[in-house]
């Protein structure tokens, strides 16, 4: 079955303190992993798209990495305005011939950053 | 450019009515899928539109469905209404499946 786990599932940071947030999936038909950033009772805000193992993305503080099994968003030397839910979803592919696809995604991690 | 855009922000409705909910996607993007995320879950998969065909369909009940118009705007309908269906209903949309989904700022439905 696919499926997407994000751990922690909280983190509490201090203001500069460094940390990674992993997300681990098995899907069949991988097509791209995302990482998106979602602020309370707003829509998730797009930051990263990876395609293939090896791959890296940097923008500003995050930098997300990606392996077959997993993918890591590390954040180097937060601010408060970095806290927000984190989430991650795999892009699969289905139907007989393909035809559609969708975001599975993880549960989330919810990042305090602290001053 | 406009982002997507959905309405209502906010509602609240009764056990066992009806609900639409609207999006309006991209401009120049033709596809557009629908999301319910649950609080403390990250979304999950309700329908997807793409030319104005149904191309998927998520683990939902029948009561689920949805359209999409000749201008790639959207509606998600949800009949007779359970207090499990209170969340935030997401709209994405995207040029064509393969690339990045731009999600919009959602509905928060509340069922009491």
């Amino acid at each position: 079955e696919d499926q997407v786990t994000q751990s922690p599932e909280a983190l509490r940071l201090q203001e500069g303190e460094s940390s990674s947030l992993n997300c681990s999936y098995t899907v069949s038909g991988l097509r791209g992993l995302f990482w998106y950033r979602q602020d309370p009772g707003k829509g998730p805000e797009f930051l990263f798209t990876l395609y293939s193992a090896g791959e890296e993305k940097e923008k500003e503080r995050l930098k997300a990495t990606l392996t077959k099994k997993e993918s890591f968003l590390h954040i180097t030397a937060p601010k408060p305005e970095d806290s927000a839910t984190y989430l991650c979803a795999v892009q699969a592919i289905w139907g007989l011939s393909g035809g559609y696809n969708k975001l599975i995604f993880g549960a989330g991690t919810r990042l305090a950053v602290h001053p | 450019d406009a982002g997507v855009t959905q309405s209502p922000t906010h509602l609240i409705k009764t056990r066992g009515q009806h609900v639409t909910l609207r999006c309006s996607p991209i401009s120049g993007h033709k596809s557009v899928s629908w999301y319910q995320q649950v609080l403390g879950q990250g979304p999950q998969f309700i329908f997807q539109y793409y030319e104005k065909e149904e191309r998927g369909r998520g683990n939902f009940p029948d009561r689920f469905s949805a359209r999409q118009f000749p201008n790639y705007s959207s509606e998600l309908n949800v009949n007779a209404l359970l207090l499990g269906d209170s969340a935030l209903y997401l709209c994405a949309s995207t040029l064509q499946g393969a690339y990045g989904y731009t999600f919009g700022s959602g509905t928060r439905l509340t069922v009491v």
